[in-house]
């Protein structure tokens, strides 16, 4: 059965310092992948995914991943953190529309 | 565009009360819906999906149950909530009628349930 991985529950970075959050992913055939930020208290917002064809996927608000299939992992990168990235990160790997496995999050703190 | 809605934003009840936590969708039809529980410090827990009016498909036994009595319209209800109830329900939703496999999903603000 497919599931993810986020292995650093919580990470610490300096603003303006670059970024990389990593997840694994467990999944038999061709994985449809997601990442999703989510502000306390509120509710999960898209921030990439990745379907098929080139491995580097751009999303919103500057974030960048990249598919490594020998790797099974789908990490997530920024290059210059801003105050306001301070959040909750979930990677997500779909297997049908409603098959979505989320991993555990990492949390994400920006020191000024 | 679309816009997903839940209600109330915030929630505390009492032990054996009832509970009903409503979600809508705006800007499309027949939307595939969906129902999650996340706890603290953990990932989200599908709870249930809709694909259509009345259609329901439960993927974890609990005290809770789903119905969908308008095409955009899910609500989360149970008879009796329990302590272990507390958490942060998410209502989603994603487009029907293309691939599955590319549908993405889309959250609301979600509802934050205390069980006293």
């Amino acid at each position: 059965a497919q599931s993810v991985t986020q292995p650093d529950i919580h990470i610490t970075v300096s603003e303006g310092a670059s970024l990389e959050l990593r997840c694994n992913y467990s999944y038999g055939a061709t994985p449809y992948l997601f990442w999703y930020v989510q502000s306390p208290g509120q509710g999960l917002q898209l921030l990439l995914k990745y379907f098929s064809g080139d491995t580097l996927v751009q999303g919103i608000k500057g974030f960048e991943a990249e598919f490594k299939r020998s790797q099974s992992s789908f990490n997530l990168r920024k290059p210059s953190v801003h105050w306001s990235d301070a959040a909750e990160y979930f990677c997500a790997v779909g297997a049908s529309f409603y098959d979505m496995r989320f991993g555990a999050g990492t949390r994400l703190t920006v020191k000024p | 565009s679309q816009t997903i809605h839940q209600w109330p934003a915030t929630l505390v009840q009492p032990v054996g009360s009832p509970l009903s936590l409503e979600c809508t969708v705006e800007g499309t039809s027949n939307p595939n819906l969906y129902w999650y529980r996340q706890a603290a410090g953990r990932g989200l827990q599908l709870l249930f999906y809709s694909v259509g009016i009345g259609q329901i498909s439960s993927e974890v036994p609990q005290n809770l149950s789903a119905s969908r009595p308008q095409d955009r319209q899910f609500i989360l209800s149970s008879k009796k909530l329990l302590l272990s109830d507390s958490g942060f329900y998410l209502c989603a939703w994603s487009p029907s009628g293309r691939p599955s496999s590319y549908n993405e999903q889309f959250f609301g603000p979600g509802t934050r349930l205390t069980v006293l």
